[in-house]
């Protein structure tokens, strides 16, 4: 089947730089496209969403940027905290009976050193 | 208001056996999703209930298997465990996905299962 993929599986940065996590998708056909963080020993918290009629959304400190062309997805945090680090997934939805099933990317560890 | 809430957190069993995990959602979420993550495989959608039918599948075998309750709290059982179900379980609910701005799941903190 299709799947999500990215690039880095490690991203180290320090304290106050800007992050940047990538991810590819094969399924031109998926309809929102999700980042969750998850930390150790919790489970994935939502970050934020984009549809796929989109190509840019911010919310607090983080920017999601899609291009449809090439299929790839990214992640922006500004000003990275230590309370940032943390895996970070990709997740594409594309409707199927009544509801959106999610495909989830394999994970980025990213880790802010102070 | 109460995050979801996923019991037991850790449980041991041998293979053959089957297993019960329980979900409660967040008061008012009717929609439950079950999903396995494993460090080879990632997460991977196992199904989805919601007012307690269940509306999709992922591609699990008929091993697994979940239900819905009235009340929205959900159970997932795996029979003849297998030692490639050791897993974390997550539970996640939603308002309902199918609406344009139920996107946003809410994940429990997971039920580590280990198989021996």
């Amino acid at each position: 089947g299709e799947s999500v993929g990215l690039h880095l599986p490690t991203l180290s940065v320090q304290e106050g730089d800007n992050s940047i996590i990538n991810c590819a998708y094969s399924n031109s056909a998926s309809d929102y496209f999700i980042w969750y963080k998850q930390e150790s020993g919790k489970g994935p918290q939502f970050i934020i969403d984009i549809r796929s009629n989109m190509d840019k959304r911010q919310g607090q400190r983080v920017t999601v940027l899609l291009n449809k062309t090439v299929k790839h997805l990214s992640l922006q945090i500004a000003a990275t905290q230590p309370g940032d680090s943390a895996v970070y997934f990709c997740a594409e939805k594309i409707r199927r009976g009544g509801s959106y099933i999610p495909t989830f990317g394999r994970g980025t560890s990213l880790i802010v050193h102070p | 208001k109460a995050g979801v809430t996923q019991t037991p957190r850790y449980l041991i069993k041998t293979r053959g056996q089957q297993v019960t995990l329980s979900c409660s959602p967040i008061s008012g979420h009717r929609s439950v999703s079950w999903y396995q993550q494993t460090p080879g495989q990632g997460l991977q959608f196992l199904f989805e209930y919601f007012s307690e039918t269940q509306r999709n599948k992922g591609n699990f075998p008929g091993r697994f298997s979940g239900r819905q309750f009235s009340n929205s709290r959900s159970e997932m059982n795996v029979s003849t465990l297998e030692l490639g179900d050791s897993a974390l379980y997550l539970c996640a609910s939603s308002a309902d996905p199918g609406l344009a701005g139920g996107h946003e799941q809410f994940f429990g903190p997971g039920t580590r299962l280990t198989v021996l």
